[in-house]
């Protein structure tokens, strides 16, 4: 079966620090993968998304970066967090081609102080 | 991809049932109808999802018109546990090559009381 793994679930950073969090899936191969974004009381902002190995979308410009170095890994990164980057962040993967019965991880819940 | 509009929040009490309707007035063809449900800290967990008249599991039943252009999420006898966002969506096509991206709206509150 299919699983998604996301860390660290919980992290506190100083403004100005980098960031790097990890999804990896299981089970599937050549997943659609996704970064969402859900602010404090706010719905789910779609951050990028990767339909393979180094294919990358950015949904809106913002302080973020993503990459997937391998089919099944997809990284979100920041050089320089802001304090607007806090929230919760959520990893997702679907079939490769489909727009529906996506899957996603247990979240980081991110805070820049 | 086609919007959708829902209501902000409901409230309800135990083991009514719950609609939720969404509307969807520029569905394409080739899309489908899915409906998530998120917990507080949690991420989204797929309910339901249909392309036309009606659809039944475990957990809820979705109902859709034959246009197509609104869809309503049944859940029946709710319980405290129900309480929660649910998100309508309307899919990309499923066809290969195809991102599969879906943009979440900003969901209905369920506020299911005892």
């Amino acid at each position: 079966s299919q699983t998604i793994h996301q860390w660290p679930a919980t992290l506190v950073q100083p403004v100005g620090s980098p960031l790097s969090l990890e999804c990896t899936v299981e089970g599937t191969s050549n997943p659609n993968l996704y970064w969402y974004r859900q602010a404090a009381g706010r719905g789910l902002q779609l951050l990028f998304y990767s339909v393979g190995i180094g294919q990358i979308s950015s949904e809106v410009p913002q302080n973020l970066s993503a990459s997937r170095p391998q089919d099944r890994q997809f990284i979100l990164s920041s050089k320089k967090l802001l304090l607007s980057d806090s929230g919760f962040y959520l990893c997702a993967w679907s079939e490769e081609g489909r727009g529906y019965g996506y899957t996603f991880g247990s979240g980081t819940r991110l805070t820049v102080v | 991809l086609a919007k959708t509009t829902q209501p902000i929040s409901m409230d309800s009490y135990e083991g009514q049932e719950v609609n939720i309707t969404c509307s969807h007035n520029n569905i394409a063809t080739n899309d489908y109808i899915t409906w998530y449900q998120q917990f507080p800290s949690q991420g989204p967990r797929f309910i339901i999802q249909g392309y036309k008249t009606k659809v039944t599991n475990e957990v809820a039943s979705l109902f859709i018109p034959a246009d197509r252009k609104s869809s309503t999420l049944s859940l029946p006898r709710v319980s405290l546990s129900d309480t929660a966002v649910y998100y309508c969506l309307v899919g990309e096509t499923s066809h290969s090559g195809n991102t599969g991206k879906l943009i979440f709206g900003q969901g209905t509150t369920l506020q299911v009381k005892p």
